[in-house]
């Protein structure tokens, strides 16, 4: 069975600074990808997704994500923080060849710090 | 497009109870879901469905669980006889069939006293 692991249940950084969180998934076939955010009270919310296309992924909000086979990674980036990033984020995947159904890693609370 | 929707967004009630809720999909997507979030986890899956038909159910979903979706529209999640451990958020997804996105309501949250 799939499984998603995110680093880090918790990360600070300051507004403006680089932010990097991570996941990492295991299977022998890559799955598709997914980042969600969830703000507080608030269902998820679609960020990017990684299919089969381009390695880099584009997302919203300046977010962007790039999936490295040889290291079973999907780590999510974004340049300049923003005080409007604090949430949570969830990698999650769908295997290929399955249900669609997506199974999500424990998430990454993120902090802004002014 | 007006998005998932799920009703009601909170809900208190006493262990034993029995509670359903509903979600509708976004209009022209067949296939639907539903996860349950608890407090600092992801979510997790407890079933689809494709139209009408349930195709998946997890083991999570215990004999107290039952979900439906007759007319492959709408769809309601029963709990009978909660207990405590049911308290969390249920979150409702639609999609279609193809299309690797599934667009999320914004959850029912169950408190179990």
């Amino acid at each position: 069975a799939q499984s998603v692991t995110q680093l880090g249940s918790h990360v600070s950084v300051s507004e403006g600074a680089l932010v990097l969180l991570r996941c990492n998934y295991s299977s022998s076939v890559p799955p598709y990808l997914f980042w969600y955010v969830q703000y507080p009270n608030q269902g998820l919310q679609l960020l990017l997704k990684y299919t089969s296309a381009a390695t880099l992924v584009k997302g919203i909000n300046g977010f962007e994500a790039e999936f490295k086979k040889s290291e079973t990674s999907f780590h999510l980036t974004k340049p300049s923080a923003h005080m409007s990033d604090a949430a949570e984020y969830f990698c999650a995947v769908i295997e290929r060849n399955g249900n669609e159904k997506l199974t999500f890693g424990t998430g990454t609370r993120l902090t802004i710090i002014p | 497009d007006t998005g998932v929707s799920q009703d009601p967004r909170h809900k208190i009630t006493k262990r034993g109870q029995n509670v359903t809720f509903r979600c509708d999909p976004i209009s022209e997507h067949n296939r639907l879901y539903w996860y349950r979030q608890t407090l600092g986890q992801g979510p997790e899956f407890l079933t689809y469905f494709q139209n009408e038909a349930q195709l998946e159910k997890s083991r999570l979903l215990s004999d107290r669980f039952s979900a439906e979706r007759p007319k492959g529209s709408f769809s309601t999640l029963e709990i009978q006889r909660t207990e405590q451990g049911d308290s969390a958020m249920y979150l409702c997804a639609s999609g279609r069939d193809g299309v690797m996105e599934q667009f999320f309501g914004p959850g029912t949250r169950l408190t179990v006293l």
